[in-house]
């Protein structure tokens, strides 16, 4: 298995809805990632896990809640979210070495805040 | 402040032909740098990666590196329209993480 899974692929949730994004991997990845994309713009860190903690946090609003439940599964919870909040949200994996070949990435969840 | 610069393009290319994507970047102690391909609403796929400075080839894909000038560039030999993406380049941190450049778009004319 060399994919990176992520749910749902398209979410529409209101201002005040509570939702999470998951994301899956079973290729033994060490580091998982949250990345937030805009329209035409490249993909930005919000969150790394490694080893299933947290070892970075990208000066991400409160309203972002990630969570690694084990070395496979990667939560994003939101809640109180902004219109400005909609984006492409990449959930990737890595061998979390020095020598890793890159990230593989997730399709993505499409979220739009209305 | 790390940067990783490239011409947001459109960068438009007749089929067949070689297309040449650049990217610098300032921090001098990175050492890991990647080439990702992007179609629209789709998330990136890795092409290359190099960390060596000099030529890496796989297939009609050339990576090439120059640590001196901070420079890595990206070339596509035979292009195909299938090849038309937005191409971004990466720079892998030391904590093993990816800074990402702009993109570059590329449109390969039939």
């Amino acid at each position: 298995d060399t994919e990176v899974t992520q749910t749902p692929k398209h979410l529409v949730m209101g201002m005040t809805n509570k939702k999470s994004l998951k994301c899956e991997q079973h290729m033994g990845h060490r580091a998982m990632y949250w990345y937030k994309q805009k329209a035409k713009k490249p993909p930005e860190l919000m969150f790394v896990y490694s080893y299933e903690k947290l070892s970075i946090n990208e000066s991400v609003p409160s309203r972002f809640s990630p969570e690694c439940p084990n070395s496979s599964l990667l939560n994003l919870h939101l809640h109180a979210l902004q219109p400005e909040d909609s984006a492409l949200y990449l959930c990737a994996s890595s061998q979390g070495s020095r020598e890793a070949y890159g990230y593989t990435f997730g399709s993505g969840t499409r979220l739009t805040v209305v | 402040q790390k940067e990783v610069e490239q011409n947001s393009g459109p960068l438009s290319v007749p089929e067949g032909a070689i297309a040449s994507l650049n990217c610098t970047y300032s921090d001098r102690g990175s050492q890991s740098f990647f080439w990702y391909r992007q179609y629209s609403g789709k998330s990136p796929e890795l092409i290359m990666f190099i960390y060596s400075n000099g030529d890496k080839e796989d297939g009609r894909f050339t990576a090439q590196l120059n640590k001196a000038s901070q420079y890595v560039s990206l070339l596509i030999r035979d292009s195909q329209p299938s090849d038309s993406a937005t191409y971004l380049c990466a720079e892998e941190t030391g904590a093993n993480n990816l800074f990402f450049g702009t993109g570059t778009r590329l449109t390969v004319i039939p």
